[in-house]
Formats: C-alpha cells, structure tokens, sequence
C-alpha cells in the first residue's frame, strides 16, 4: 500500500530551535494534513491544508502545501519542551475517504 | 464531549485466540476508519466505512474483518490472532467535505 515519505525520521533538538520536516508522495493530494501523537493517546490535527501553495499557521507553527501537490512542510518556531511527540503527515486524494499518513517524525528535546 | 471511544485499552492474547476491538463515535460522522501503528511504520489503514451498512479494505486487511454495526459504532474483529498482529490500533471517524479525522486513544494489543 501507498504510504507517504516522511523526513527526518527523528530529530534531536535544542529548546528554543527551529523545527523543520517535510513530506513527500508520488501520487498528489487535494488535501494535506499535520498530525501530532503524544504518547498513549491518538494523533491529533495541528494544521489542514486544501490549496496548492496554501501557507497556514497555527501558533508557532507553519505548513505549507507544496506547489506539485505532491509535497508537504511543517515547521516549527522556537520549541518547547511540551513539543515532544510524533508528527505525521497525511493525504487525501480526490474524492477520496481514505486518508494515507507518512512514517511520522519523532521529535526530542535535549535538556 | 467524548469524540471517538475505542475498548479495550490493553489486551494481551495467545497465538489463536479471537476478540474484537470496539469503537464508538458520538459526532453523528459518516465514515470510521481502523488503523494499525507500528514502529517505524506510521499509520496503516486496515479498513474503513464510508457509510452505515458499507467496509471496504485498506492497505493491510488480512487477519481482520469489520462490521459497522450502525452509524455510532464500528467494530475490528481478530478471528485468529498472532503475533505479526501485536500492534497499536486507532479508530477514527470522519464527517467529510474536507472536515478533520478525530481519533480514538488507541488499543495496545499483544499477541504471545
């Protein structure tokens, strides 16, 4: 099955740093979409994105819905310790109930 | 205010041994979906419903069946567990047009 290229697949950072990660697929989306898990629970929408070349923020962080559609970015400004978690990304074809995730991204805060 | 419902929270069964993961929503969605999560792996979709009385597979349906019981609850069996299925398990639902997947707290299941 179809599941989307997620990158880094972990990062390791320092509170107060940038946060970058990015996604890609080889099929194009209508819809892309940000999700973040803590652990023990289910993930939990951060940002949705429905037009290519859409730039969306939500607080400290920003996404952006790649040109090709085919691609996705989420960043995340000056970090904080409750940032901690996994970050997927997530696709929507045209007309299409099913929703295809990427691998997720692990982010750590170093003390 | 209690969104997706999913029981149990753990399970732990033997090679063989059959049980069902319950689900059940409250925001009068039209589609569930079931989602295994593995290490490594992301989010993997075993099966969904886009409607009362309607399942189609997803990416990984084998060892599984489903059944959506009515529009609030949407049931995952195991008939026959093992080990390849020890897995986090998510359900989700979804209204449409574009409205935003709201997912259950997870199921750990462990298959001896």
């Amino acid at each position: 099955g179809q599941q989307l290229n997620q990158s880094p697949q972990s990062m390791f950072i320092q509170e107060g740093e940038d946060v970058s990660m990015n996604c890609t697929s080889s099929s194009i989306f209508n819809t892309w979409l940000w999700y973040k898990q803590d652990p023990g629970e289910g993930p939990v929408l951060l940002i949705a994105l429905y037009k290519a070349g859409e730039l969306t923020s939500n607080g400290r962080l920003t996404a952006q819905f790649g040109i090709t559609r085919k691609d996705s970015f989420l960043n995340i400004s000056a970090s904080i310790p409750s940032d901690v978690g996994i970050y997927f990304c997530a696709g929507r074809g045209f007309g299409n109930e099913k929703l295809t995730f990427g691998t997720g991204t692990r982010l750590t805060i170093i003390p | 205010n209690a969104g997706v419902t999913q029981t149990p929270k753990f399970q732990v069964l033997k090679t063989g041994q059959s049980m069902t993961l319950q689900c059940a929503q409250d925001m009068n969605h039209n589609s569930m979906y079931w989602y295994r999560q593995d290490p490594g792996m992301g989010l993997r979709l075993i099966y969904y419903s886009a409607s009362e009385g309607t399942t189609d597979k997803g990416e990984v349906p084998n060892g599984y069946n489903v059944s959506r019981l009515n529009k609030r609850e949407f049931s995952l069996r195991l008939e026959s567990a093992a080990p390849s299925q020890t897995s986090v398990y998510f359900c989700a639902s979804y209204k449409g047009s574009n409205e935003k997947l709201f997912f259950g707290s997870g199921t750990q299941l462990s298959v001896l």
